[in-house]
């Protein structure tokens, strides 16, 4: 069974500066992904950016980025230039084989304009 | 193209009371999600679906918990007889197949609250 803890239940950053949301793991799969989700007060879950653990290149995707420390088991979430529209929750997320997600218990990042 | 759709949005039934959740998901997706989300929580996994066939529901309920999706299309999620702790938010994702790592689509969700 996968476990997930993101220790930080809310953040606070100041618009168009860098914040980094934590995440650690445990999983007994030798082959995954890891994935941060983001929802919004809508409910509906968007991806924000996702890892292959074979690769130990960081993943990013304009202003968001990881930083990927799998003998760590450790996967965070950076965003640069934080904008208003970034506040919302964000859920980190180990798949398995069968590529069902365990998710943790979620960050709340409220941005200050 | 078109997202994966739910409904209702909301739903405020009474203990001991039934009610259905109704999920369409991507068109082409062959597997289906449905998963619990308690306020305050990251979501749960409660069925995955592939095809009409059942992959895992190990952590349904199912004593009153039941799903289905007989043509591998749409799909329903019912709970029966609904308890206080049912209240939560019930989202469907889905995703297409080739590789197993794939992203998963999600819908608005449907919020429950029981009384």
């Amino acid at each position: 069974a996968q476990t997930v803890t993101q220790s930080q239940p809310e953040m606070s950053v100041q618009e168009a500066e860098t914040v980094t949301l934590s995440c650690t793991y445990d999983t007994s799969e030798s082959d995954y992904y890891l994935f941060w989700y983001k929802q919004p007060p809508s409910r509906q879950m968007i991806l924000v950016i996702r890892q292959e653990a074979y690769k130990q290149q960081n993943a990013t995707e304009n202003r968001f980025s990881v930083n990927f420390q799998k003998a760590a088991k450790s996967f965070s979430l950076k965003i640069s230039d934080s904008q208003l529209g970034d506040a919302a929750m964000y859920f980190c997320a180990p798949n398995n084989a069968g590529n069902m997600l365990t998710f943790g218990g979620g960050t709340r990042l409220m941005v200050k304009p | 193209e078109a997202g994966v759709a739910q409904s209702p949005r909301y739903k405020i039934i009474e203990k001991r009371q039934s009610v259905a959740f109704w999920c369409n998901p991507i068109s082409g997706h062959a597997t289906l999600y449905w998963y619990q989300q308690i306020l305050g929580q990251g979501p749960k996994l409660l069925i995955q679906f592939q095809n009409n066939g059942v992959v895992d529901d190990s952590q349904l309920p199912k004593d009153r918990f039941s799903a289905e999706r007989l043509k591998g299309v749409d799909s329903t999620l019912k709970i029966q007889p609904a308890k206080l702790e049912d209240s939560a938010v019930y989202l469907c994702a889905s995703t297409g197949g080739g590789t197993v790592f794939t992203e998963q689509y999600f819908g608005p969700g449907t919020r429950l609250t029981v009384t």
